[in-house]
């Protein structure tokens, strides 16, 4: 298995800029999460998704944030429009159930300027 | 609450010493407690896991305690080598959802 897979692994855009970040999670597992890391605030779930449906965006900072699933194999995250602040790594990560933990993908590291 | 503390933060040893990371957690239904490393510029990676029925696990140089009781557990790594150096995270979940929450993670250095 080629693991989760991000895409892009960097991103630079300007603010303002719609910026889209695209995971494929290991295939068979049910459970897709993401997670924005910073120095400041470490590793934060955004939101988590249960054979494709959204369960938990309670982390998504404010309405410029969304994110999809439209089917097991494929999920996005969205920043429209992007600022600054939202310069962090982005990872996706995927899990089977509660068998074991996550398993991350290689993150996408996203510069607004 | 889902909050997990994780000390210290920065953790220095000589190679071939050991080292010991502790996180408290606050939720008492929590059940699933893995460990990950993340070396620079790369991905959280797991490492060990315990889960809540279980007081201690071991994996070769590095082992995981549990105390239910005083909701703390922690990582051990014995004869640590330059290698071992990165940011260890722990990490819990809850009883009622799968999510992890994470502490905000020790950087390890282990001195040649």
């Amino acid at each position: 298995d080629a693991g989760v897979i991000q895409s892009p692994r960097h991103e630079v855009t300007e603010m303002g800029q719609e910026v889209t970040l695209r995971c494929k999670p290991i295939s068979g597992h049910d459970y897709l999460f993401w997670y924005r890391q910073t120095m400041m605030r470490g590793l934060e779930l955004l939101i988590y998704f249960n054979n494709n449906v959204p369960i938990d965006d309670s982390g998504m900072p404010e309405d410029r944030f969304s994110a999809k699933m439209p089917n097991a194999s494929f999920s996005t995250l969205k920043i429209q429009p992007s600022e600054p602040r939202d310069s962090a790594v982005y990872f996706c990560a995927s899990s089977f159930g509660d068998t074991r933990g996550y398993t991350f993908g290689s993150g996408t590291r996203l510069t607004v300027v | 609450g889902e909050n997990v503390e994780q000390h210290p933060s920065t953790l220095s040893v000589q190679e071939g010493d050991s080292a010991v990371i502790k996180c408290t957690y606050s939720d008492s239904a929590s059940n699933y407690f893995p460990w990950y490393k993340q070396e620079l510029g790369k991905r959280p990676q797991l490492i060990i896991d315990i889960r809540s029925n279980v007081g201690e696990k071991k994996d070769q140089r590095i082992a995981v305690t549990l105390n239910k009781t005083a909701k703390h557990f922690s990582l051990h790594i014995t004869e640590t080598q330059p290698e071992d150096s990165a940011v260890y995270f722990c990490a819990q979940r809850g009883g009622s959802n799968y999510k992890l929450t994470f502490g905000k993670g020790t950087l390890l250095t282990v001195n040649p």
